[in-house]
């Protein structure tokens, strides 16, 4: 079966920074994204990673392990703006759709 | 950048009634389109998968005959929501996937769309 979980919430500080944790077990893998999404509102690419090790873009970091099924979203000098929804999404390498599978989502609040 | 329509982006129908979502690529030819649902607090849940002039895929519990899905054209995919009820109310997120070349993230990544918020009375 399909299984991706995340902490359902969590609460950092503006100017801090957090991790927000993502492990899987999937049928496939044929790579792992970020999305952020806030309420009412589409999910927005953050990551991808297909490879182990880490992925960095300004802010945003996001570090996979396959063999450990593992992967983390790693947001540095936090500001308001970053308070949203999370969600990891594995793609499935089955078939030849590779549709996106997603997480539960992490809904983070950033606190002043 | 790809950019993803979907309209309307907000409906309020009768219970009883049909509604059609369309969904269009703006600037790219899709393949292959997702559909989404995905209720308050929770995460996205992929209803079906539309390649473009085939019948769509559809994920288990989701009734093919309630929710008609047509992606007639490389840029244009619908989701019909047949007698609406009550519990369909929810927000219904479309993405697409560009026909790419070769083996990089653009060739597979899903560009969404802005959702289309449902409301049955």
């Amino acid at each position: 079966g399909q299984n991706i979980d995340q902490p359902t919430e969590m609460t950092a500080t503006e100017g801090a920074i957090v991790q927000i944790n993502c492990t899987y077990q999937t049928s496939g893998f044929n790579g792992l994204f970020w999305y952020q999404q806030h309420a009412g509102e589409a999910p927005t690419f953050l990551s991808y990673n297909v490879l182990d090790g880490l992925e960095e873009k300004g802010r945003f970091s996001s570090f996979l392990s396959r063999s450990k099924g593992y992967s983390y979203l790693l947001l540095k000098e936090l500001q308001m703006k970053d308070s949203a929804s999370y969600l990891c999404a594995v793609r499935d390498a089955g078939g030849a759709t590779n549709k996106l599978i997603f997480g539960t989502g992490t809904l983070l609040a950033v606190q002043p | 950048g790809a950019v993803v329509s979907q309209h309307p982006s907000r409906v309020i129908c009768k219970s009883g009634t049909s509604v059609k979502i369309e969904c269009r690529s703006l600037d790219f030819q899709a393949t292959t389109m997702f559909w989404y649902r995905q209720f308050p607090k929770q995460s996205l849940m992929l209803m079906a998968t539309s390649n473009e002039g085939s019948k769509a895929t559809y994920e288990q519990g989701v009734e093919k005959d309630k929710f008609l899905i047509n992606h007639a054209s490389l840029t244009l995919s619908t989701l019909t929501v047949t007698s609406a009820h009550p519990e369909d109310s929810s927000f219904y997120i479309c993405s697409a996937r560009s026909a790419g070349v070769g083996w990089s993230m653009s060739s597979y990544e899903q560009y969404f769309g802005p959702g289309t918020r449902l409301t049955v009375t």
